[in-house]
């Protein structure tokens, strides 16, 4: 079943903690993305990878970091959480080309929450 | 860079009505502009993209209005029915595709029995 997974799906930690979350997929999909999502602000692109090796930063970085080693794998590792971080995470892939097939899969999210 | 406004943020209507939901991009290069819907506690699924060589595109009981000159676009629900309720989240993006897409805020759909 073509799907993108993230683990864990709930977290609740402290300031400070470093922690990660990861994201893959099964699609053998270019370009993959973390997105942040609040109340009233919708989804904020936090950063993308284009390939392997290729990262980016999105709209909202900040106190954030990502790899790309492999094509499937995308994580996301926040070094020293904060209360601000407190949100819904979604990771997403797709495929680079442009015109049909070009949909963005998402993940079923991961709620974090920093005490 | 680009900013997506949505509106309303939220909107109740009866079963069988229709539902407009109306987004304004500021970046007149962007090109690509899909609608995800995302039910309570589940991920955003796109329902309908529009390119922007295209002013409109339906899909069933959906269908998606593009003004370009305005730099606005619009979804457009027909004979809602209870499982459209909702969060429904435009986009905008300059790749053409899928590809860095920003959001605008969503929209809380409730279609009322």
């Amino acid at each position: 079943e073509a799907q993108v997974t993230q683990n864990p799906r709930y977290l609740i930690t402290v300031t400070g903690k470093k922690l990660t979350v990861t994201c893959s997929q099964n699609m053998n999909h270019e370009y993959m993305s973390w997105y942040r999502q609040d109340p009233g602000l919708g989804l904020r692109q936090i950063y993308y990878s284009m390939n392997v090796e290729v990262t980016d930063k999105g709209d909202v970085p900040e106190g954030y970091k990502v790899s790309r080693k492999e094509k499937r794998n995308f994580p996301l590792i926040l070094e020293s959480p904060s209360p601000n971080q407190t949100s819904l995470y979604f990771c997403a892939s797709s495929f680079l080309r442009t015109g049909v097939g070009g949909e963005q899969f998402f993940g079923p999210g991961t709620r974090l929450t920093v005490l | 860079g680009e900013n997506v406004e949505q509106h309303p943020s939220t909107l109740s209507v009866q079963e069988g009505d229709s539902a407009v939901i109306k987004c304004t991009y500021s970046d007149s290069a962007s090109n690509y502009f899909p609608w995800y819907k995302q039910e309570l506690g589940k991920r955003p699924q796109l329902i309908i993209d529009i390119r922007s060589n295209v002013g409109e595109k339906k899909d069933q009981r959906i269908a998606v209005t593009l003004n370009k000159t305005a730099k606005h676009f619009s979804l457009h629900i027909t004979e809602t029915q209870p499982e459209d309720s909702a969060v429904y989240f435009c986009a905008a993006s300059l790749s053409g595709s899928a590809r860095q897409l920003t959001f605008g805020s969503g929209t809380q759909l409730t279609v009322l029995p």
